[in-house]
């Protein structure tokens, strides 16, 4: 099965930096998402790694280190529209498995 | 537009009732998905079909039924409603094959249907 685990609840403030960590543990590894949700909006695709290094795209970055069972999410700039939940999930052979999300709120 | 979409947005309805909710995409994609939202905001999967034909189906109550009349449509009938269903479901869909390559197929999600059981 999986096992998946990211913070909670995340703090950070308008145009800084914020990485939101994320640990798995899954039985068959095809690759690592990341979603971002909305409050009351469905999840949309960010990123996937499925090797090892970090993948950019514009002001959000996505880290994989799979003999750690680790990735992490890097929002860079952040803008108050960031505030969302984003998710961590893996793919086994079938459907996504999501962690529990991280809730993010930028402050001013 | 190409998207998933889903009826109703909002569902509410008394216990012991027997609710459908329906979900269509018009990508082209091979597999539909069903997964449950709850009050703690955990996404689960429930159902997975690939061209009508149920892969997934996770430990879900067999008060929920999933039919695929073919592999654009996937809806979802829920019988007895109680009050732990209330949540929000969302469908969704990918060109999702079973072969090692799976991983890099995205998930395309629809707007989410909102169910509250009173």
């Amino acid at each position: 099965g999986q096992n998946i685990d990211q913070p909670t609840e995340m703090t950070a403030t308008e145009g800084a930096i914020v990485q939101i960590n994320c640990t798995y543990q899954t039985s068959g590894f095809n690759g690592l998402f990341w979603y971002q949700q909305h409050a009351g909006e469905a999840p949309t695709f960010l990123s996937y790694n499925v090797l090892d290094g970090l993948e950019e795209k514009g002001r959000f970055s996505s880290f994989l280190s799979r003999s750690k069972g680790y990735s992490y999410l890097l929002l860079k700039e952040l803008q108050m529209k960031d505030s969302a939940s984003y998710l961590c999930a893996v793919p086994p052979n079938t459907p996504l498995v999501f962690g529990k999300g991280t809730r993010l709120s930028v402050i001013a | 537009d190409t998207a998933v979409s889903q009826t109703p947005k909002y569902l509410v309805t008394q216990m012991g009732n027997d609710k459908s909710i329906k979900c269509e995409q018009n990508l082209g994609h091979d597999t539909m998905y069903w997964y449950k939202q709850d009050s703690k905001k955990f996404l689960k999967i429930m159902f997975s079909y690939n061209n009508k034909e149920l892969i997934i189906n996770e430990t879900v109550p067999n008060r929920f039924s999933p039919k695929s009349p073919d592999k654009a449509h996937l809806n979802l009938h829920i019988n007895s409603l109680e009050l732990g269903d209330s949540a929000v479901y969302f469908c969704a869909s990918s060109a999702l094959n079973r072969g090692p390559s799976s991983g890099a197929n995205v998930l395309t999600f629809g707007a989410g249907s909102r169910l509250t059981v009173l």
